[in-house]
C-alpha cells in the first residue's frame, strides 16, 4: 500500500537554485493537490490539478510551477529558490465525486533554503 | 475571502477526559468537511468527515457535530488518550468538478498524564 509518495524526503538548496519535488499516486485519484506547512500557518494550497492535463493555482502560487505528468503524477518545480519557501510540502490526492473527497497525504519533502 | 479557522491553538486534556476540538468557517457555500490528525513527523491523516446535510456523525471514538447556522465544527473525541496527541486539522471543500480543499492553521491536542 504506497498511496502517496513523494520525493525526496529532505533537500537543501541555496537561494537561486532549482528543484522539482516529485509526487505520486496508486490510487487511482483524479484531484492531486501540494501544499506547503509552516508553523503557525497550517497547511496553505499552493496549486492543485483536478484532474489530469489541468492545473489551478491555490492560495500561494506565486513562485512555484507544477506539471501534472500523468494520472499519478504531479510535481511541483522550484525555478529560483528562496529563503521564504524553506518549509514542509506535502502532496496530496482524492478521488473527488461522489464518494467524498477524503485527502490521502504523502510524508511531506522538508525544504531548506539557505 | 474564504477561510476555516480554529477558536484554540492549543488544547490539553486530562488522560481518560473527552476532548472538543472547534473549528469556525466563513463560506457557506461549503458542503463537505473533513477532520485530519497531523502526529509529529508526518502527513495528515483523514479521521472523520461530515457533508453539509448531516448534523452528526460518529466514528469509533470521535464524533463531528456541524452546525450551519453558525458555521461552526467541532471534533469530539472520547476517552482521550496519549496516543491522540497531535496536532488537528478541520478542512472545507465543496463538491464541484474543480474542488479544492481548503485547511484550517489547527489545534494542538495535548494529553496530560
Amino acid at each position: 500500500n504506497a498511496g502517496v509518495t513523494q520525493t525526496p524526503k529532505f533537500q537543501v538548496l541555496k537561494t537561486g537554485q532549482s528543484m522539482t519535488l516529485q509526487c505520486a499516486q496508486d490510487m487511482n485519484h483524479n484531484s492531486m493537490y501540494w501544499y506547503r506547512q509552516d508553523p503557525g500557518m497550517g497547511l496553505r494550497l499552493i496549486y492543485y490539478s483536478a484532474s489530469e492535463g489541468t492545473t489551478d493555482k491555490g492560495e500561494v502560487p506565486n513562485g512555484y510551477n507544477v506539471s501534472r505528468l500523468n494520472k499519478r503524477e504531479f510535481s511541483l518545480r522550484l525555478e529560483s529558490a528562496a529563503p521564504s519557501q524553506t518549509s514542509v510540502y506535502f502532496c496530496a490526492s482524492s478521488a473527488a465525486g461522489l464518494g467524498g473527497t477524503e485527502a490521502f497525504f504523502g510524508q511531506g519533502t522538508r525544504l531548506t533554503v539557505v | 475571502g474564504e477561510s476555516v479557522g480554529l477558536h484554540l491553538p492549543t488544547l490539553s486534556v486530562q488522560e481518560g477526559d473527552n476532548s472538543i476540538i472547534n473549528c469556525a468557517y466563513s463560506n457557506s457555500a461549503s458542503d463537505y468537511f473533513i477532520w485530519y490528525k497531523q502526529e509529529s513527523g508526518k502527513g495528515p491523516q483523514f479521521i472523520i468527515d461530515i457533508r453539509s446535510n448531516m448534523d452528526k456523525r460518529q466514528g469509533q471514538r470521535v464524533t463531528v457535530l456541524l452546525n450551519k447556522t453558525v458555521k461552526h465544527l467541532s471534533l469530539q473525541i472520547a476517552a482521550t488518550q496519549p496516543g491522540d496527541s497531535a496536532v488537528y486539522f478541520c478542512a472545507e471543500t465543496y463538491e464541484n468538478r474543480d474542488d479544492k480543499i481548503i485547511f484550517g492553521k489547527g489545534t494542538r491536542l495535548h494529553i496530560l498524564p
